[in-house]
């Protein structure tokens, strides 16, 4: 099955831990998303990376770190220094550059920090 | 960057009512996208408008661009108790030093009373 898969469904760390959150994609896509959501704020852009080795912050970015070594791979670091870290964390990825076309989003991945 | 104002942030609705959401930007639109998350799920395409005024229609969902290409709607005529969810739009930076970014609206959650 083609897809964009995100893991773990559901994750707890302690306060002071880093933490990664991996999202891989089989849809030979070249642009790849991650965000943030929040009860009533929608989805917020942390980093987004249209090629592999490239990648640029999005609105959100203090906290978080990302990397793009493969075409297919976009994993997601929630740092010590983010301060809010609880959230639904949505990976997604769309074929064209530019964003100029649909995006597929993963299944997400809720984090608990306590 | 640009951003994108979406309103309201809440409806509830009688089964077999309309419902519309709106979209609005300061600044020229590229693009805009709509996206439906259910419940617990991830977000999900719906559409996507590029061209002044355009018009679309999915069955009952009909989607709006504006003349100016700084607003757009969905519009749901006859709402059923599957239509529950959250919609937003979203758009696409296609110039620039943003490049490629895909920001989304605040979304609008829709309840359905049966």
């Amino acid at each position: 099955d083609g897809g964009i898969t995100q893991s773990p469904k559901y994750l707890f760390r302690k306060e002071g831990q880093n933490v990664t959150l991996s999202c891989e994609q089989n849809l030979n896509h070249d642009a790849m998303y991650w965000y943030r959501q929040d009860p009533g704020q929608g989805l917020r852009l942390i980093y987004y990376s249209q090629i592999v080795n490239d990648f640029q912050k999005g609105d959100i970015a203090e906290g978080y770190s990302v990397s793009r070594e493969k075409k297919e791979s976009f994993p997601l670091t929630v740092t010590s220094a983010q301060k809010n870290p609880t959230a639904f964390y949505l990976c997604a990825s769309s074929p064209g550059t530019g964003g100029n076309t649909e995006a597929f989003f993963g299944q997400g991945t809720r984090l608990t920090v306590v | 960057g640009q951003q994108v104002m979406q309103i309201p942030q809440y409806q509830h609705v009688q089964e077999g009512e309309d419902f519309t959401t709106y979209c609005n930007s300061s600044t020229t639109l590229s693009n805009i996208q709509w996206y439906k998350q259910r419940p617990g799920g991830h977000p999900v395409f719906l559409i996507q408008l590029v061209k002044s005024g355009e018009v679309k229609k999915q069955k009952r969902l009909t989607f709006q661009f504006g003349e100016a290409k700084k607003n757009s709607s969905l519009h749901i005529t006859a709402t059923q108790t599957t239509d529950v969810g959250t919609y937003f739009c979203a758009q696409a930076n296609a110039g620039g030093t943003s490049y490629g970014k895909l920001t989304f609206g605040q979304g609008t959650i829709l309840t359905v009373h049966p």
